[in-house]
């Protein structure tokens, strides 16, 4: 599976757009892109994924640049619960592999009133 | 609630000791994945079950295994507990044994090893 690389940190304002970065400069052509997040010590929370059309759903959206080596997920108006943890995973949906998630370090979305 | 349940929610054990985590994956879901949470590794993938035959292998040491019951149930088995083996263990579920459908989580066992 294709590295990701995230900013450890973030801060929003409650109710402003967060906009969280992803860099997969070595995404394969069958990999996609999954987002997800995890709200202190819960489970991970599945958001979006996409391969390489803009995707949207009632979470967030995802925006994922022509060439494929970057994305972002776009929370539209961010709130107090939104705090957590956010994942990039890149993964290839066919083909026989493993489809594990490798979760990296991932970006602390910290949205303040 | 992802549909996903996990018992016992919190474990706390001694070391060299054996414990059970159960996990029952979401209605209709046939594929189970364990991972473990720790301070210092963070989330990684320990093993893959898909309708009751093991599919994939993570960094699962030989004291732990798993299995998937008849009922798509599975229970992740820990032995010979070590102090590091504290962490969270998170099972979650799909509906495919591939890709292309997203995996849902449940909340998790915390383990403690005294």
């Amino acid at each position: 599976d294709a590295k990701t690389t995230q900013p450890p940190s973030m801060d929003c304002a409650e109710g402003r757009a967060a906009n969280l970065p992803c860099n997969h400069s070595t995404i394969s052509g069958n990999e996609y892109v999954y987002w997800y997040r995890q709200i202190h010590s819960q489970g991970p929370q599945y958001i979006i994924h996409g391969l390489k059309n803009n995707e949207t759903n009632e979470m967030a959206s995802l925006i994922i640049t022509e060439d494929r080596k970057s994305s972002t997920l776009i929370l539209p108006h961010a709130t107090l619960r939104d705090t957590a943890v956010y994942y990039c995973i890149v993964r290839a949906n066919s083909g026989g592999s493993n489809y594990k998630l490798t979760f990296g370090k991932g970006t602390l979305l910290t949205v303040n009133p | 609630d992802s549909g996903v349940t996990q018992t016992p929610k919190h474990l706390i054990t001694a070391t060299g000791q054996r414990v059970t985590l159960r996990c029952s994956p979401r209605s209709g879901d046939l594929s189970v994945y364990w991972y473990q949470q720790s301070l210092d590794q963070g989330l990684q993938f320990l093993i893959q079950y898909y309708n009751g035959e093991e599919r994939a292998k993570g960094n699962i040491l030989e004291r732990f295994s798993a299995q998937q019951f008849p009922d798509l149930h599975s229970e992740l088995n820990l032995s010979s507990l070590e102090l590091g083996d504290s962490a969270l263990y998170f099972c979650a579920s799909s509906s495919a044994g591939g890709g292309g459908n997203e995996q849902f989580f449940g909340p998790g066992t915390r383990l403690t090893v005294l």
